[in-house]
């Protein structure tokens, strides 16, 4: 079974600064996806990136970038420039890839607001 | 930009009753999930549908709830006797196969 793990329940960050929360996770799997996904007030659940395990690159989504250490299973996610609408519950979350189906799972969150 | 949409966005309902969540998955994914998220907590998995069978459900998915694809479009996931602990934000969710899962926006499902 795969866990996920955010060690910062909450953080904060001033407007137009820099953040990095904090993901990881224990798998057996070699090949698989994971995910940091925005929950802002809504309650809506918005895919922010994604990064596959296989991909030595770390991925980038404009002013979201993440930084992925496979061996340590360290999957952290740097929000540049912090806006306001950043504001938001932070999900990390893993996905198999070799399952079509797969179910992915999450971890607890970490909320992060943006002060002006 | 294709979009996952659920019906109702809110339901309050009376301890015992029965409710339907609808979700209309983006068209060409093939892959349907439900999962709920009760206030304050992680995202949890339910069930998962492919080609008109569950693929995998949790400890959670009982005799309780079930799932159905009535049409090419719809995904409805049943609650049959609701209980106070089933208030939940539930999400439908969709996947083209072997990519990430895109969520709808969530029912609000309130048990009194």
């Amino acid at each position: 079974a795969q866990t996920v793990t955010q060690s910062q329940p909450e953080m904060s960050v001033q407007e137009a600064e820099t953040v990095t929360l904090s993901c990881t996770y224990d798998t057996s799997e070699s090949n698989y996806y994971l995910f940091w996904y925005k929950q802002p007030p809504s309650r809506q659940m918005i895919l922010v990136i994604r990064q596959e395990a296989y991909k030595q690159q770390n991925a980038t989504e404009n002013r979201f970038s993440v930084n992925f250490q496979k061996a340590a299973k360290s999957f952290s996610l740097k929000i540049s420039d912090s806006q306001l609408g950043d504001t938001a519950m932070y999900f990390c979350a893993f996905g198999k890839r070799n399952t079509n189906a797969g179910k992915s799972t999450f971890g607890d969150g970490t909320t992060l607001t943006v002060k002006p | 930009e294709p979009e996952v949409t659920q019906t109702p966005s809110h339901q309050v309902t009376q301890m015992g009753q029965e409710v339907i969540l609808r979700c209309v998955p983006i068209s060409n994914h093939l892959y349907f999930y439900w999962y709920r998220q009760i206030l304050g907590q992680k995202v949890e998995f339910l069930v998962s549908f492919y080609n008109n069978e569950i693929s995998e459900k949790s400890e959670i998915f009982d005799d309780q709830f079930s799932v159905e694809r009535p049409d090419g479009s719809n995904f409805t996931l049943k609650i049959r006797s609701t209980k106070l602990e089933d208030s939940a934000m539930y999400f439908c969710a969709s996947t083209p196969g072997r990519s990430a899962q895109y969520f709808g926006p969530g029912t609000r499902l309130l048990v009194l």
